[in-house]
C-alpha cells in the first residue's frame, strides 16, 4: 500500500472547520483513500473513505485532488469531542475473498480548543 | 459502541502467567484481526483470520497464540510475556472483499509485571 504523510499535529477552535492534510503522491489508481481517527486510548474508528471523488457523510468530507496525490479531510465544526489522533491511510480495493488490511501510520494529533 | 467487544479492558498478568484474551463480533463479519499498540508507536497489525482461518502472522513470537473457532470469535493467548508486551491489544473485524470498513473493539491494556 502507498506511504501517506501527515503533519504531525493540529490545533483548531471549537466550532470552526478542521481541514486535516494527508500526502499519498504514490498512490495507484486502485488505492483508496480511508481516514480513521483514534480517541485516547481506545479503539480507532472509521469516518470516510474515497477513490476519486470527493465524498461527504455524517461525520465529515474527504476532498482528493484531482491528480489523487493528497487529499483533505474535513470536519466542519469540530467539538472538544473531536480531539484525536487522525490517520490516513492508502489501501488497494479488496477483492473477493481477500481481507482488509489496514497499516498505521502516526497520524495527526489534532487538538481541539475551547 | 462498535459492535466488537473485547474482555477484559485491563489486565495484569505476571511474566510465568498464562492468559487470554477475548474479543467477539454479531455483525456478520468474516474477516477477524488482532492488532497491538505500544506506548507512542504506530498500531501494528499482528494476525488476520478469514473465515476462520488465519492467513496472515505478521512475524509475531509465538509466546502470542491466536485461536478463531468461529466467524464471531477471536481470542489470544498469552504465555510467558515479557514487560516489553505491555501494549493496548485491539481486535477489529470485517467483510471480506469490497471497500467496507473495519471495526474496532475498544482493546485490552495489557499491563506485564
Amino acid at each position: 500500500d502507498a506511504k501517506t504523510t501527515q503533519p504531525t499535529s493540529m490545533d483548531c477552535a471549537e466550532g470552526r472547520a478542521a481541514n486535516l492534510p494527508c500526502n499519498h503522491s504514490t498512490i495507484s489508481g486502485n488505492e483508496y483513500v480511508y481516514w480513521y481517527r483514534q480517541i485516547h486510548s481506545q479503539g480507532p474508528q472509521y469516518i470516510i473513505h474515497g477513490l476519486k471523488n470527493n465524498e461527504t457523510n455524517e461525520m465529515a468530507s474527504l476532498i482528493i485532488t484531482e491528480d489523487r496525490k493528497s487529499s483533505t479531510l474535513i470536519l466542519p465544526h469540530a467539538t472538544l469531542r473531536d480531539t484525536a489522533v487522525y490517520y490516513c491511510i492508502v489501501r488497494l480495493w479488496a477483492s473477493g475473498g481477500s481481507n482488509y488490511k489496514l497499516t498505521f501510520g502516526k497520524g495527526t494529533l489534532l487538538t481541539v480548543n475551547p | 459502541e462498535t459492535g466488537v467487544t473485547q474482555t477484559p479492558r485491563h489486565l495484569v498478568m505476571g511474566m510465568t502467567n498464562k492468559k487470554s484474551l477475548k474479543c467477539e463480533q454479531h455483525l456478520g463479519h468474516n474477516a477477524m484481526y488482532w492488532y497491538k499498540q505500544s506506548a507512542k508507536k504506530p498500531l501494528e497489525l499482528m494476525f488476520v483470520y478469514n473465515f476462520k482461518e488465519q492467513t496472515e502472522n505478521n512475524s509475531v513470537p509465538s509466546r502470542f497464540s491466536p485461536e478463531c473457532p468461529n466467524s464471531s470469535h477471536l481470542f489470544l493467548h498469552l504465555h510467558t510475556l515479557q514487560p516489553e508486551d505491555s501494549a493496548l491489544y485491539l481486535c477489529a473485524s470485517s467483510l471480506t472483499g469490497g471497500n467496507t470498513e473495519a471495526f474496532f473493539g475498544q482493546g485490552t491494556r495489557l499491563t506485564v509485571v
